[in-house]
């Protein structure tokens, strides 16, 4: 079983839809929960960073974290062209961050 | 300012044949990680840095792999008697210390091993 699930995708949606990207986990000792973003041909980038449970928000970006159900969403508001991308999930189990767990990635497609 | 770049961008090699990586990180950022990118699929730990010294290599799939880093800069990913299997994106990330959560990844190496 891998450490990390993610739905490959790829997610189409129209202009302005509500977009919820999500991951499942096995190790419940996962701490921190990232979300990057990466656009075809390019390294990833950080998008959100969250500790531990509960909702952090950004702009359009919210991410939330359920530890008990080990299992952690990205939600788009208002989706654009631009964030057509592959949006990958990560998780580390301590403050030291010597090593990182990430999903596969979904591909999202937003459609003008 | 100047982000993580890497060297090759692109890369095609026999199978067989050696190749080296390089990544420069952003200046003054001690740490340094190599992950690896196969084909939809996410990224894979390969090894991290701090300083020079690499406290975990568990990430290396075998000992073909092998990466150093230099005067807390430049590190370079080397792999011997390359296989097709090998063929991937490389990416290097560069974080200013070990408790920092930001990394900053550089664009890749794409490499095929024919």
């Amino acid at each position: 079983q891998k450490e990390v699930e993610q739905d490959p995708g790829p997610l189409s949606v129209p202009e302005g839809a509500i977009v919820s990207l999500n991951c499942t986990y096995s190790n419940s000792a996962f701490q921190y929960f990232m979300w990057y973003r990466q656009y075809s041909r390019k390294g990833p980038e950080l998008l959100m960073y969250t500790y531990s449970s509960g909702n952090k928000e950004d702009g359009r970006f919210t991410a939330q974290v359920d530890k008990s159900s080990k299992y952690i969403s990205l939600f788009i508001r208002d989706s654009q062209p631009s964030d057509s991308a592959t949006y990958l999930c990560a998780m580390s189990l301590s403050y030291n961050f010597n090593k990182f767990y990430f999903g596969s990635g979904t591909k999202l497609n937003v459609k003008p | 300012g100047a982000g993580v770049s890497q060297s090759p961008s692109n890369k095609v090699t026999e199978k067989g044949k050696d190749v080296e990586l390089r990544c420069d990180p952003i200046s003054g950022h001690t740490a340094l990680y190599w992950y690896r990118q196969r084909l939809g699929q996410g990224l894979e730990f390969l090894i991290y840095f701090q300083g020079n010294s690499a406290p975990d290599k568990s990430g290396l799939p075998s000992d073909r792999f092998s990466a150093e880093r230099t005067g807390e800069s430049v590190s370079t990913l080397t792999i011997q008697r390359t296989q097709q299997e090998d063929s991937a994106v490389y990416l290097c990330a560069s974080s200013l210390r070990r408790e920092e959560e930001t990394q900053y990844f550089g664009p890749g190496t794409r490499l095929l091993v024919l």
